[in-house]
């Protein structure tokens, strides 16, 4: 079956970095594409980025342009998303998802909260 | 940016009702649409992918339609695990905006 295991929770001080993990298993890694979407603390769903797992390719939402990058380990079927120059805003549960059989994720990750907090 | 809006934000309902949720796109997206129940300290739940097939395991009181820019969720007959938070995204175009949610509460 598949499943998508993330990193545990992080907290890091504002201009900090961090790194999530998102380790997939359960179907062929590069044949799925990876996003993530965050959530802060009583608001909506936000998408942020995707990965091509197989080639590596990349689109991120322009909110995070320049402060986010993903990259992936084939060899542990693992993607990563790393943010930088975090701010108390960027206090959210991080999720990366996987689509299903048509247009929408099937498959979630447990969710990293990340909290950021001097 | 595609931008979707849903409406209502939120909404009273009793179990038994018949309660439906609109998302509007602010351009044609096909029917890239997906809907998704989301508890509070879950993941979101997909119910509803490309407008209006349902997912498996998902009840079949739940239910999708729409296509260009006009959407709508639609759950027949509420039951009580239904009080959640909706969503919609649309996955025409990058980036894969959601709606702002809808709120389903008791009556």
């Amino acid at each position: 079956q598949v499943q998508l295991v993330q990193s545990g929770a992080e907290v890091k001080k504002p201009g900090a970095s961090v790194k999530v993990s998102c380790k997939a298993s359960g179907y062929t890694f590069t044949s799925y594409y990876m996003h993530w979407v965050r959530q802060a603390p009583g608001q909506g769903l936000e998408w942020m980025a995707m990965i091509n797992p197989s080639g590596s390719s990349t689109s991120y939402a322009q909110k995070f342009q320049g402060r986010v990058t993903m990259t992936r380990d084939t060899s542990t079927s693992t993607v990563y998303m790393e943010l930088s120059s975090l701010r108390s805003e960027d206090t959210a549960v991080y999720y990366c998802a996987r689509r299903g059989s048509g247009k929408g994720y099937g498959y979630w990750g447990q969710g990293t909260l990340v909290t950021v907090s001097s | 940016a595609i931008q979707l809006t849903q409406s209502p934000s939120s909404l009273s309902a009793s179990v038994g009702d018949r309660v439906t949720i609109t998302c509007r796109a602010s351009q044609g997206i096909s029917s890239a649409l997906a809907w998704y129940q989301q508890k509070p300290g879950r993941a979101p739940k997909l119910l509803i992918y490309d407008a209006s097939s349902l997912e498996s395991g998902v009840p079949s009181r739940f239910s999708g339609s729409g296509s260009g820019t006009d959407f709508t969720l639609t759950i027949s007959s509420l039951q009580p695990e239904d009080f959640a938070t909706y969503y919609c995204q649309q996955f025409n175009s990058y980036p894969y905006t959601f709606g702002q949610g809808t709120k389903l509460e008791i009556k």
